[in-house]
């Protein structure tokens, strides 16, 4: 049970639009990430996130934004979107704060494909 | 930076072995390792922290060695489950108490009856 979840599954959306995806995690964990991974499979951190401070991927456009309106969520906001961001999106949890050595627990992961 | 896994793929008959194999430049705190099947999220299978230590459970078990930032996962008589993509990560500090959890590029493993 990785008691991550997020919505939606599926996302099929024109260029230029603007959409966000959202996860929840119920564990009260504090350390929260959104992942990339594009059609080779190459899984790419995009942000990680506690409740002090967000870290982020220098490499990820600043279209992309995450959002945290409280510890449970992590919703990542993309704006313009172009056909370079279709891939799968993935939410995960681990239960520090980033010390190393933690447990990534993943969402189901939201596929998205800008048209 | 990406650790390197090897092989990139691999195929085997229900029963053989197999191990994979990842390769960090840097100095590292831990490695995991996750397995990934088609359509799914990746899904944790274990965590080695530094001191060499072996882990493993079932048939499948890794080791890491610290001084040559290596991490092998070794799969023994391995079952049709065991296809997917195994992924390692390589723990390493990124400055300001935190760490840097970079994945690699994956392992596509297999099995046929």
């Amino acid at each position: 049970d990785t008691a991550v979840s997020q919505t939606p599954k599926y996302l099929v959306t024109q260029m230029g639009n603007d959409k966000s995806i959202k996860c929840e995690q119920n564990l009260g964990h504090d350390t929260m990430y959104w992942y990339k991974q594009d059609s080779k499979k190459f899984l790419k951190i995009m942000f990680s996130y506690n409740n002090k401070e967000l870290i982020i991927n220098e490499t990820v456009p600043n279209r992309f934004s995450p959002k945290s309106p409280d510890k449970a969520h992590l919703n990542l906001h993309i704006n313009s979107l172009e056909l370079g961001d279709s891939a799968v999106y993935f939410c995960a949890r681990s239960p520090g704060t980033r010390g190393g050595g933690e447990t990534q627990y993943f969402g189901p992961g939201t596929r998205l494909l800008v048209l | 930076q990406q650790p390197v896994q090897s092989p990139q793929a691999v195929i085997l008959r229900e029963g053989e072995d197999a191990v994979i194999n990842c390769s960090s430049s840097k100095a590292l705190y831990s490695v995991h390792w996750y397995r990934q099947k088609h359509g799914e999220a990746p899904v944790f299978l274990m965590i080695l922290l530094k001191g060499g230590e072996q882990k493993g459970h079932d048939k499948i078990s890794a080791s890491f060695n610290e001084k040559k930032q290596q991490s092998s996962l070794y799969l023994t008589a391995s079952q049709l489950s065991y296809s997917g993509t195994y992924f390692c990560g390589t723990d390493a500090y990124s400055g300001a108490g935190s760490y840097q959890l970079t994945f690699g590029k994956g392992t596509k493993l297999s099995v046929i009856p």
